[in-house]
């Protein structure tokens, strides 16, 4: 079965230290992996996605996305974190082989304190 | 592009009242998702939409709980009757065909007392 894992519900940055959030996943195939943001009261903003290519995926705001084979995740990263970017942060995958449905993490916090 | 427009914004009501939220997603984009995100549950897709067709209402927690696409610029999801433990946040998304990626609204805060 499909499924998606942010083991960390809340993830803690000074502002200027670089962040990371984590994301495991277990589909059948290759998967499509997906990184979403949500601001308080907003609706989820796309920002960055891995389907084939280059392991190391660049998206907005700054920032970019691991993809591990081996390892099966898909971990957030920017070098140097800001405090706009707190917000709840998506992690989602969908094989490739399956229906347009995406399998959603239950999300992580994100604070950055200044 | 407005990007994906949903209304009410913000709907309160009473136990037992209908509720329609509506839902109008991003011109050219062949499918549409509905969600529900509580505290509890997290987000839920309820039931997906291509070229119109409802293609899997799987997740749609009730027969209480309806939703058409009557053409590609327009979708309903209804409510009759409303129920407390319905109170979340309701998105819309579409995507194009192949795009995968799913561009949502700014949700519909629905409060049922």
């Amino acid at each position: 079965a499909q499924s998606v894992a942010q083991p960390e519900d809340q993830v803690n940055v000074a502002e200027g230290n670089p962040l990371t959030v984590k994301c495991t996943y277990s589909v059948s195939g290759n998967p499509y992996l997906f990184w979403y943001v949500q601001y308080p009261n907003r609706g989820l903003q796309f920002l960055l996605k891995y389907i084939t290519g280059d392991n190391l995926v660049k998206g907005s705001y700054g920032f970019e996305a691991e993809f591990n084979k081996s390892q099966t995740s898909f971990h957030l990263k920017k070098p140097s974190a800001l405090v706009s970017d707190s917000a709840l942060y998506f992690c989602a995958v969908r094989d490739i082989w399956s229906n347009y449905q995406l399998i959603w993490g239950a999300g992580t916090k994100l604070i950055i304190k200044p | 592009d407005a990007g994906v427009i949903q209304s009410p914004r913000h709907e309160v009501t009473e136990m037992g009242q209908e509720v329609t939220l509506r839902c109008k997603p991003i011109s050219g984009h062949d499918y549409l998702f509905w969600y529900r995100q509580t505290m509890m549950r997290g987000l839920e897709l309820l039931i997906y939409f291509n070229n119109n067709v409802p293609i899997d209402d799987s997740g749609m927690p009730e027969d209480r709980f309806s939703a058409k696409m009557p053409n590609a610029s327009f979708s309903t999801l209804k409510i009759q009757p409303s129920e407390p433990r319905d109170s979340a946040v309701y998105f819309c998304a579409s995507s194009g065909q192949g795009a995968d990626t799913q561009y949502f609204g700014p949700g519909t805060r629905l409060t049922v007392l």
